[in-house]
This record gives C-alpha cells, sequence and structure tokens, in this order.
C-alpha cells in the first residue's frame, strides 16, 4: 500500500556538523508534510512543515526540501548539537479529517 | 496552557481487563486523534474525531473504543485488554484542515501500556 517511508534507521553525526534525514513518499495527492522530533520518553515535537505547492522551507537550523518529481522530503540540520539527538519522523497528510501517515523514523546519534 | 495532557502515564493491566485514557487539550482543538506506538515504530492512528460528539476509525481501530462528549476531552476504551495491545498510546490536537497556516497535530506525553 501507499505509506511513508524512510532510507536510514541510524544517523551517526558528529557534533557540529549537518544532519540530513531523507524520507520517501509514494502518494502523489499528499499536500502536506511534517517532520517530528521525538525525544526518548516524550510524544513527538514539531519541528517544520511545507505544503507541496512549495519545494523549500527554512526554520531555526533546520530546512526541509521536497521533490515532488521523485517523491523525496528532507530534513537537514545545521550545526548538529547533542541535544538534537532524537528520533525524526516524517509523516504527510493525504485525507480528510487532517489524518497524518508516519513514516518509520530514523535516530541520530549526535557524538560529542 | 498545559497544551495536550494524558493520564495516566503508565499503567499495567492483565488480559482481559478493561481500562480508559483520558487525554484533555486547552487549545480549542476541533480534532482530535489516538494513535500507538510499537517498539521502533512509527505512529499508528486507531480513532480520531473532528469535532465533539462525532468519531472515526483509522488504520488500527479493533479493540478500541472513543468517546468525544466534550471538545476539549478524547477517551480512548479498552474494553477486554490483549498482549498484542501493549504500546505506548498518544494522543494529539489539530485545527481543522486548512484552516490555519499550518495543519499541525500537537501530541501529548503518551501514555506507556502493557498487558500481561
Amino acid at each position: 500500500g501507499e505509506s511513508v517511508g524512510l532510507h536510514l534507521p541510524t544517523l551517526s553525526v558528529q557534533e557540529g556538523d549537518n544532519s540530513i534525514i531523507n524520507c520517501a513518499y509514494s502518494n502523489s495527492a499528499s499536500d502536506y508534510f511534517i517532520w517530528y522530533k521525538q525525544e526518548s520518553g516524550k510524544g513527538p515535537q514539531f519541528i517544520i512543515d511545507i505544503r507541496s505547492n512549495m519545494d523549500k522551507r527554512q526554520g531555526q537550523r533546520v530546512t526541509v526540501l521536497l521533490n515532488k518529481t521523485v517523491k523525496h522530503l528532507s530534513l537537514q540540520i545545521a550545526a548538529t548539537q547533542p541535544g538534537d539527538s532524537a528520533v525524526y519522523f516524517c509523516a504527510e497528510n493525504r485525507a480528510a479529517g487532517n489524518k497524518l501517515t508516519f513514516g518509520g523514523g530514523t535516530r541520530v546519534l549526535v557524538k560529542p | 496552557n498545559a497544551g495536550v495532557t494524558q493520564t495516566p502515564k503508565f499503567r499495567v493491566l492483565k488480559t482481559g481487563q478493561s481500562m480508559t485514557l483520558l487525554c484533555a487539550q486547552d487549545m480549542n482543538h476541533e480534532y482530535m486523534y489516538w494513535y500507538r506506538q510499537d517498539p521502533g515504530m512509527g505512529l499508528r492512528l486507531i480513532h480520531y474525531s473532528v469535532g465533539e460528539g462525532t468519531t472515526a476509525k483509522g488504520e488500527v481501530p479493533d479493540g478500541y473504543n472513543v468517546s468525544r462528549l466534550k471538545k476539549q476531552n478524547f477517551l480512548l476504551g479498552l474494553e477486554s485488554a490483549a498482549p498484542s495491545q501493549t504500546s505506548v498510546y498518544f494522543c494529539a490536537s489539530s485545527y481543522p484542515a486548512g484552516r490555519t497556516l499550518t495543519d499541525t497535530q500537537y501530541f501529548g506525553p503518551g501514555t506507556r501500556l502493557t498487558v500481561l
């Protein structure tokens, strides 16, 4: 079935380097995408979102890129910090009722 | 402004027991959701509600019931718990899609449920 998935289950990054987390989606009708960060023992926390009429959106130290041609979404974290260590999920909104479909998650480990 | 809160935080049940998880939000959101998260996996939608008095099935509704008697509360019930329902349960809320610049769902801290 149609789903959102991630290429890399674990990403190990040196502190200060940039991180790139990738996500593939298969439903071309999806029009809204979100990245969430989940720290151990906590609920998902909103990071950044993007609508399908955009290719790029920037936040504080984060950038989301959307490539609709290949149905690919990425999250870039600049100057990765120890506090960025978490599991990151992408999610797509493609149904009435504002329902989200989540990918499996990528764990980011920041090395000091 | 507490956002989304969930009670209880932890619970252990025996097979066949029943329980209700409570979710409350103080953001005046119309939409509310219940998800489950199993180890190493993303979130799967159990049930959701687009307004007071309404509920709908999500991806994995079997074995669960919900009620939305008040706009700020969304209850998730397990009538006869099974070990397969051992999971972490998250509640979320949002505005209706397209109503604001973002359709973001805001999540609670989760309830860790173990069924023996």
